[in-house]
């Protein structure tokens, strides 16, 4: 199993630019989640997914779109980049291990190897 | 609203030596914990994780970590320090009850650990 992939690992935009990274997962989990990384704040989440076709905001989803067509994939748009999007994004995916009678409940998430994009 | 403070910003220690690090966090309800690490130009990789049971979880690595409720810490510790556990490390809680909604993770800012010899 390739576990958590991401494409591109790299990719420089300039201001108002548009651009989509892709996210798969081939250990048929449930649950997705797109993360930026940035020195000194942790991972924020951006967007997440407990389904195919369906998706959520996250802590910062402003200026960020997202897809989930496939329940192996998981898209993040970025319509018009700001140099304010200059970070690292992580995807990360998790098993739906079912309900307790009160909540759905999830598993650990596996993260992929992360996309460094920088917005000039 | 759920809650993750890692105080210290990094934690030096001599290979062979126990380290810590320290994690506490704030939930409405029963903690979910984690605890992840991560090498330089990878993603986070989990480590362990606290859900309920025994104070005490063993994880990957010889790292294990106990969970205090009176605290509401969380901290990761290892008896004996290897120059390779150096990485940044990150704490993770989730509420453990939420109705209707997707579980979210909240992370601390990460403590990187660095060993020497």
């Amino acid at each position: 199993n390739a576990g958590v992939t991401q494409t591109p690992k790299f990719r420089v935009l300039k201001t108002g630019q548009s651009m989509t990274l892709l996210c798969a997962q081939d250990m048929n989990h449930e649950y997705m989640y797109w993360y930026r990384q940035d020195p000194g704040m942790g991972l924020r989440l951006i967007h997440y997914s407990v389904g195919e076709g369906t998706t959520a905001k996250g802590e910062v989803p402003d200026g960020y779109n997202v897809s989930r067509l496939k329940k192996q994939n998981f898209l993040l748009g970025l319509e018009s980049a700001a140099p304010s999007q200059t970070s690292v994004y992580f995807c990360a995916s998790s098993l739906y291990a079912g309900t307790s009678g009160r909540a759905r409940v999830s598993n650990e998430q596996f993260f992929g190897p992360g996309t460094r994009l920088t917005v000039l | 609203a759920q809650s993750v403070a890692q105080p210290e910003d990094q934690v030096n220690v001599a290979e062979g030596n126990p380290l810590t690090v320290k994690c506490t966090y704030s939930v409405s309800g029963n903690p979910y914990l984690f605890w992840y690490v991560q090498y330089p130009n990878r993603g986070l990789q989990f480590l362990l994780k606290y859900i309920t049971g025994d104070n005490l979880v063993k994880g990957s690595y010889g790292f294990e970590a106990e969970f205090n409720k009176s605290q509401t810490s969380f901290h990761l510790k290892k008896p004996s320090a290897l120059v390779s556990d150096s990485a940044l490390y990150f704490c993770a809680v989730r509420d453990g009850v939420k109705t209707g909604t997707a579980s979210k993770l909240t992370f601390g800012t990460g403590t990187r650990l660095q060993v020497t010899l």
